[in-house]
């Protein structure tokens, strides 16, 4: 079990760059959420991920950012056009199945400073 | 919609006393109810988790949590810490009607062990 991972860890852009992150769950998990944390809070969910298929979206989740799992292994999260409001934390975490019986497990995070 | 509340943002404590970090939720719903572990440049990581059953929960590292149906708390608790134990502690619910287990974050606890 090496964990999720994510890449790059840490990304500084300047405002109107694109942006894309990549999260490797745990290989046989079948469920990968992507969250984000800004300075003082604490994780707030974005979407989610049932093998390929985007199941859910949180209204957080702008016109700008765009979220693939191409073969239900790894994912991608993309920003277009970033904003200096986009400066946070993005999580990844990822499980098997859902249900009572689930646990997240979570990756380090790609930390993005916007300038 | 659920929400979770951590009143104090910073507990500092020395080593070997005991500590309480408190959460209270607010829900329409039945939740599951998590703590969170977050150590400095790592994902976080579950400590433990209610489901349902005996209201006192065990987890790793000897922390130990209850869960009051009648307050809406569930306060996580170790009777005697370490300086190891120095983190961000975050409480988190899920909704049990959903089919997926997107958590609802507070906003964390810095636990602050010296000698």
């Amino acid at each position: 079990d090496t964990g999720v991972s994510q890449n790059p860890r840490h990304k500084i852009t300047k405002r109107g760059q694109n942006v894309t992150f990549r999260c490797d769950p745990i290989s046989e998990h079948n469920r990968l959420y992507w969250y984000r944390q800004t300075l003082g809070q604490g994780p707030e969910f974005l979407t989610y991920f049932q093998n390929e298929a985007q199941l859910e979206k949180s209204r957080l989740l702008s016109d700008r950012f765009s979220a693939e799992r191409p073969k239900g292994s790894f994912s991608t999260l993309e920003i277009q056009r970033t904003e200096q409001g986009d400066s946070a934390m993005y999580l990844c975490a990822s499980s098997n199945s859902g249900g009572p019986r689930e646990t997240q497990y979570f990756g380090p995070g790609t930390r993005l400073l916007v300038l | 919609a659920q929400s979770v509340t951590q009143l104090d943002s910073q507990v500092p404590v020395f080593e070997e006393a005991p500590v309480e970090l408190r959460c209270n939720y607010s829900s329409s719903v039945s939740v599951y109810l998590f703590w969170y572990v977050q150590y400095p440049n790592q994902g976080l990581q579950l400590l433990l988790k209610y489901l349902s059953g005996s209201t006192l929960v065990k987890g790793i590292n000897g922390f130990e949590a209850e869960f009051n149906k009648s307050q809406t708390s569930f306060h996580l608790r170790k009777p005697s810490v370490h300086i190891s134990d120095t983190a961000e502690y975050f409480c988190a619910v899920s909704d049990m009607r959903g089919t997926a287990s997107k958590l609802t974050f507070g906003t964390g606890t810095r636990l602050q062990v010296t000698l």
